[in-house]
Parts: C-alpha cells; structure tokens; sequence
C-alpha cells in the first residue's frame, strides 16, 4: 500500500480556515485520496475523496497537487466540532478496506 | 449513509475467556470489516467478513484468535477468544459497498474492551 505522510498535530482557530497537508510521494496513477475523521470516542467518519481534480462538498475541500505527490484537506470555517483526528488514505474508489496511518490530530482553540 | 449498531458498546472481561461482539447494518451491503484500535493508536484492519465463506485475515491476525461469521448481507460478529490484556482494544465493524454510496466507508462506535 503507498504511503501518507501528515504532521501529528495541527491547531487553529474557531471560525478560521484550516489546511490540513497530506504527502503521498509514491501515489500510483489509480490511487484515490481518501480522507477521514475519527471524533472522539467514535468511529471514523467519511470526509471527502478524490483522484486528481479538486472537490468540494458540505464538509470541506480537497485541493490536491497537479502531480498528486500531495493534497490538502480544506475546513473552510473551523468549529469546535472539527477537533477530531483527520486521516489521509491512498486506496481504490470501491469497496476496499482501509489502511490507516497516524492521522494528524486537529485541536480548535475557541 | 448506514446506520451501524454494534454490540455490545463496551465491557470488561476477564483473562481467558471470550466475547463476541456483533455488527448490525440497517441495508445490506458488500463488504464488512472489522479493526482494533490500540489504546492511543490507529485503526488496524483485522479482516474482511465475506458472506458465505470465510473471512480474510490480515497479517498478524488469525481465525483461532478473533473467529468472525457472516451469515447474510447485514450482520457480521467478532469473537476475540482467550483474551489476554493486550486484547484491550477498541474493535469496531466497518461495511462498504453500501448502493448509492458505494465509495464511503461507514463505521460503527466500537466495542471498548477492558481485560483485567
């Protein structure tokens, strides 16, 4: 499975943007990036995915690099409901299984 | 989306015995999973539930160790057998494949495991 690489720990603001980096150097032409986010004491939850164009939806963005060796995951306006763990994951589109990395815990400040 | 019950949400067990957890899915759908998550750790996939045969482990993990049954296309358990304290863990179930979402993984609570 390629491999991610995000920062362990990020903190913003309430109600400012966040951007959450994710590298995956070694990303294969087929791999779709994948992001989720475990809140506290409850099950992953899905946040976005993509393949090379950006996405949007109600819950965030997806900008991801032209060379898709990186993306960025895009909370528009921080709440406190956003700390949560975010994970980035390479994968197929469909019915596949997840292979988790460390995540990058997101703390927001009031 | 899919509404996921597992059960039950948390328990304490003692050493050497055994404890199913179930996985119960409001839609049928393809694909089933099941992962630990150590304390302070990530999610590690532990297998897939395939219906009408046999799960496929992961490494690291065995049949005689964590046996899971699928009966149909909405329900799946977890035994965690012999229990030591390193089976302290979060276990949750996982399904994919669900119609018209066919890309999202949807999760359930967990089962929070205590061996004394």
């Amino acid at each position: 499975d390629a491999k991610t690489t995000q920062p362990n720990s990020m903190e913003s603001n309430e109600e400012e943007p966040v951007h959450l980096p994710c590298n995956h150097s070694t990303i294969s032409g087929t791999d779709y990036i994948h992001w989720y986010r475990q809140l506290p004491s409850q099950g992953p939850e899905y946040v976005i995915h993509g393949l090379t164009s950006n996405v949007n939806n109600r819950m965030a963005s997806l900008a991801i690099a032209e060379d898709r060796k990186s993306s960025t995951l895009i909370l528009h306006r921080a709440t406190l409901r956003d700390a949560a763990v975010y994970y980035c994951i390479l994968g197929w589109e469909l019915a596949q299984k997840l292979v988790f990395g460390q995540g990058t815990r997101l703390t927001i400040n009031p | 989306s899919a509404v996921i019950s597992q059960k039950p949400s948390r328990d304490i067990c003692q050493r050497g015995t055994s404890l199913t957890i179930q996985c119960q899915v409001d839609s049928q759908v393809t694909m089933m999973f099941w992962y630990r998550q150590q304390p302070g750790q990530s999610l590690t996939l532990i297998a897939t539930a395939n219906q009408g045969s046999e799960a496929t482990y992961e490494s690291g993990f065995v049949i005689d160790k964590f046996p899971i049954s699928r009966p149909n296309l909405t329900f799946s358990t977890l035994t965690v057998s012999n229990m030591s304290p390193e089976d302290s863990s979060i276990y949750l179930c996982s399904v994919d494949g669900l119609a018209g979402s066919e890309n999202i993984q949807y999760f359930g609570a967990g089962t929070r495991l205590s061996v004394l």
